[in-house]
């Protein structure tokens, strides 16, 4: 199916353990980019792709690792989760720039660390 | 740096007009945007307007653009409950791919 796609949709899991996060998507974007949604602090960027094997730090990157090997996915490792890592992660993808069409948003994965 | 801001809550009456703001401060972004989330799900693109534009209407949406004063305004004609959800206003930067997003404006619609 066409679409870009997150997995899993909720993990849960326990502080100090690695976990990733998937996203792939299916329309060639060049652009991929992973935010973090907290209550009070809207969407957060956490790392962008401008292309395979390009990435790029943002706002809130610290504990987080990401790769970009191939176009089509763009996984985001928690590399030792912490309980303040606990929020919903979006996956989006574009074209560059975004032009009319914006970014296109996967469902999310609501993550939490106990 | 660019930054984009929106209020927080707006509630409304069923079948009244909803009006979210933005302000932003990237004056060369080439579109701005307006998405849409719904609870539990990702955002959408709602509509967006090119940055030599006034207005832009597309049924009951209305989207305003002042580029003098930075503002952007999505206006809901005759909202309905379905419309409750996060709207999210956002600015292209001028750095190539990165969009800048607003914090969302909660809308509420009481019937």
């Amino acid at each position: 199916d066409a679409g870009i796609t997150q997995s899993p949709r909720y993990k849960i899991t326990e502080t100090g353990r690695q976990v990733t996060l998937m996203c792939h998507q299916t329309w060639s974007h060049s652009y991929m980019f992973w935010y973090r949604q907290d209550l009070g602090h809207g969407l957060r960027l956490i790392y962008y792709s401008a292309a395979a094997d390009i990435t790029d730090k943002g706002e809130v990157s610290d504990g987080y690792v990401v790769s970009r090997s191939k176009t089509e996915n763009f996984p985001l490792t928690l590399e030792s989760a912490t309980r303040s890592q606990t929020s919903v992660y979006f996956c989006a993808s574009s074209e560059s720039p975004p032009g009319a069409y914006g970014y296109t948003f996967g469902s999310g994965t609501r993550l939490t660390v106990v | 740096g660019e930054d984009v801001e929106q209020s927080l809550f707006l509630s409304v009456r069923e079948g009244d007009s909803s009006v979210i703001n933005c302000t932003y401060t990237d004056s060369s972004s080439t579109y701005l945007y307006w998405y849409k989330q719904e609870p539990g799900a990702g955002l959408q693109l709602l509509t967006y307007i090119f940055s030599n534009m006034d207005m832009k209407q597309d049924q009951r949406l209305t989207v305003l653009l002042n580029k003098k004063d930075k503002h952007l305004s999505l206006r809901i004609a005759d909202t309905q409950t379905g419309d409750s959800a996060i709207y999210f206003c956002a600015e292209g930067d001028n750095q190539g791919g990165k969009l800048i997003f607003g914090q969302g404006t909660e809308l509420s619609v009481k019937p």
